[in-house]
């Protein structure tokens, strides 16, 4: 399976834009990008995903890069309720059966 | 999007005893996943339900302690067999269609004395 990094933790003030940046050096061609987020005491939602052009959508952006090898995860403005852990998956719906492998995830505060 | 049920919400249960946890969803899907998340971690894949066939379980995760049931396109079982105290944990039982999002539900707390 494709691994991802990410910060352990980030910090972020109420109402700034908030860059979450993920590594995965050793994404496949048939790797969608994807980044959930699990707000305290409930189960992951989805957030935004991509293969190789950026995405918009209500939530967040998500900014590729152009070898894949990296990707953002942007809020627009931060709020309070943005606070969660953050995860960066690799989806390969062609080779892995669809499944999710979470790993550590980027929990992020926002601070009033 | 999907909505996903799980049931029970949480339960405590007896050292040696099985709990049979129910997800529902409420459009047919495709794909159906089994989750635990101890507290603090992340999540781990215990195993993918496959409609109409057993179903393929990770690395460490054994078809005889955690039986998986897919019988259609909306639900599933996930069982936990002979539990133990390391068994406790947040189960969550996930949905999607093939190139869709994925959903979960709220998840059960399995507390095992």
């Amino acid at each position: 399976d494709a691994k991802t990094t990410q910060p352990n933790s980030m910090e972020s003030n109420e109402e700034e834009p908030v860059h979450l940046p993920c590594n995965h050096s050793t994404i496949s061609g048939t790797d969608y990008i994807h980044w959930y987020r699990q707000l305290p005491s409930q189960g992951p939602e989805y957030v935004i995903h991509g293969l190789t052009s950026n995405v918009n959508n209500r939530m967040a952006s998500l900014a590729i890069a152009e070898d894949r090898k990296s990707s953002t995860l942007i809020l627009h403005r931060a709020t309070l309720r943005d606070a969660a852990v953050y995860y960066c998956i690799l989806r390969d719906l062609y080779n892995q059966g669809g499944k999710l492998i979470f790993g550590q995830g980027t929990e992020l505060s926002v601070k009033p | 999007s999907a909505v996903i049920s799980q049931k029970p919400s949480r339960d405590i249960c007896q050292r040696g005893t099985s709990l049979t946890i129910q997800c529902q969803v409420d459009s047919q899907v495709t794909m159906m996943f089994w989750y635990r998340q101890q507290p603090g971690q992340s999540l781990t894949l215990i195993a993918t339900a496959n409609q109409g066939s057993e179903a393929t379980y990770e690395s460490g995760f054994v078809i005889d302690k955690f039986p998986i049931s897919r019988p259609n396109l909306t639900f599933s079982t996930l069982t936990v067999s002979n539990m133990s105290p390391e068994d406790s944990s947040i189960y969550l039982c996930s949905a999607s269609d093939f190139d869709e999002k994925l959903f979960f539900g709220s998840g059960t707390q399995l507390s095992v004395l």
